[in-house]
Formats: C-alpha cells, structure tokens, sequence
C-alpha cells in the first residue's frame, strides 16, 4: 500500500500570498495518477487537480498542480479568501487500495 | 444535473448492521466505477470499498473486508453499502463518490462528483 505524507500539518498564510503544499509517496507509482481535494467545513471533499497537474472543470487557474514519481505539489497562487480549507492529495495509480493522505489545513494568518 | 444524496445513517450498537444508499441522478450509476469514502470526527478521508461499472466486481479497503458489502440497483440507479459487525471505529462520516471512469483504466480512478455525507456513529 503507497502511503503518502503531506505537508506541513498545517500552513498559515494572508490572502493574496502564495501555498505551496506537499505530498510525498512512500513509493513510486504509475503515471502521475494523484489528484488534489479541497474540503471546506461541513462539506464534501471537491476535486481541484488530477492526474498531477490537469484542473478540474470550473477550478480557477491559481491552483496548479505538479510533480511525478514520488514528489507532487499543489501551489494556490494569490489566496482568496474562499481558499482557507483543507487539502488532500490521493494516489490512484496502484490501486486498490486508493489511499489519501492525512490533509493540509490552510488558515488565515 | 449530477447528484448524489447519500442516506440510511443514524446510530447502531456495537455489533450491530446498517445499510447505506446513495441515491443518484443525472448519470447512470452502472456506468462508472462508483465507491464509498468514510471521515471519522475530525480525522482525515479514507478509501472504504469500490464498484467497477458493467462486471461489478468490488474492492476493498482491509479495515472492512469481509464486513461491507458494496452493490448497486440499476433499475433504481442506487448504490449501498451493507455495513454488518460494526465497530465503535467505524463512526465516521460517509461519502459516495463517483469515478471518473469504469475502474478499467487506472488514470480513470480517482473521485470528481461526492454526495454529502450521512454521518454513521456506532456506540452503546
């Protein structure tokens, strides 16, 4: 099973600065099959970033995704103030299982 | 418009058997690999099982195998989760959440539409 770590814990940034988010795989795994989640509280989890670097439909082109073999990064560039949430990134390309990583929370400085 | 509405939590013994649904609407089901995603309180999201479209076959994660059973009804355009054996670390939020494709292509797998949860929390 990949096990993917992310980091930091936790990232406190201003609006209008830049995120840079980590996910790192305890192996390599096909392709570039991750993908980025959003979740704000009380909501479901929506997908930002697939394979890698490809945004899903209506994400708006700060977010960008990056990375291949065991070293992804999401970056949100010029935070909004909607963008205060927490991240996951998941690995579907040595699945099953699908596994997710622990979460970055992203809060107001 | 796409839609999944998830249904069938509440509160259950340890030991005891639930079984969710999640209804959808604006797609057929059948057609793509289909899956539940769990969030215990203040935790992170975890890979619970998985239904390939067309053939069906079923994956799951090792915390729940042999007591979950994923299925789906076409004719209802459903899918449900046959929680059985429960456990006090099995309270945790559900998901359904739809693949992006049928299962068979890998690049396909991962998660683009979610419902919004039904809350299953096990306790004496």
């Amino acid at each position: 099973e990949i096990v993917l770590t992310q980091s930091p814990g936790t990232l406190s940034l201003s609006p209008g600065e830049r995120a840079t988010l980590s996910c790192r795989a305890s192996q390599s795994f096909r392709s570039t099959y991750l993908a980025w989640y959003q979740q704000k509280p009380g909501q479901a989890p929506r997908l930002l970033i697939y394979d890698a670097s490809s945004r899903a439909t209506g994400i708006p082109d700060r977010f960008s995704g990056s990375g291949s073999g065991t070293d992804f990064t999401l970056t949100i560039s010029g935070l909004e103030p909607e963008d205060f949430a927490v991240y996951y990134c998941q690995q579907y390309g040595s699945s099953p299982p699908i596994t997710f990583g622990q979460g970055t929370r992203l809060e107001i400085k | 418009e796409l839609q999944l509405l998830e249904s069938g939590g509440g509160l259950v013994q340890p030991g005891g058997s639930l079984r969710l649904s999640c209804a959808a609407s604006g797609f057929t089901l059948s057609s793509y690999a289909m899956n539940w995603v769990r969030q215990a309180p203040g935790m992170g999201l975890e890979w619970v099982s998985s239904i390939r479209a067309g053939i069906g076959t079923t994956y799951y994660a090792d915390s729940v195998k042999g007591r979950f059973t994923v299925s789906r009804d076409s004719a209802e355009n459903t899918l449900y989760l046959q929680m059985n054996s429960l456990r006090a670390d099995d309270t945790a939020v559900y998901y359904c959440a739809k693949g992006r494709g049928g299962w068979s292509t890998p690049g396909n797998r991962y998660f683009d539409s979610w419902g919004r949860g039904t809350l299953v929390t096990v306790s004496a």
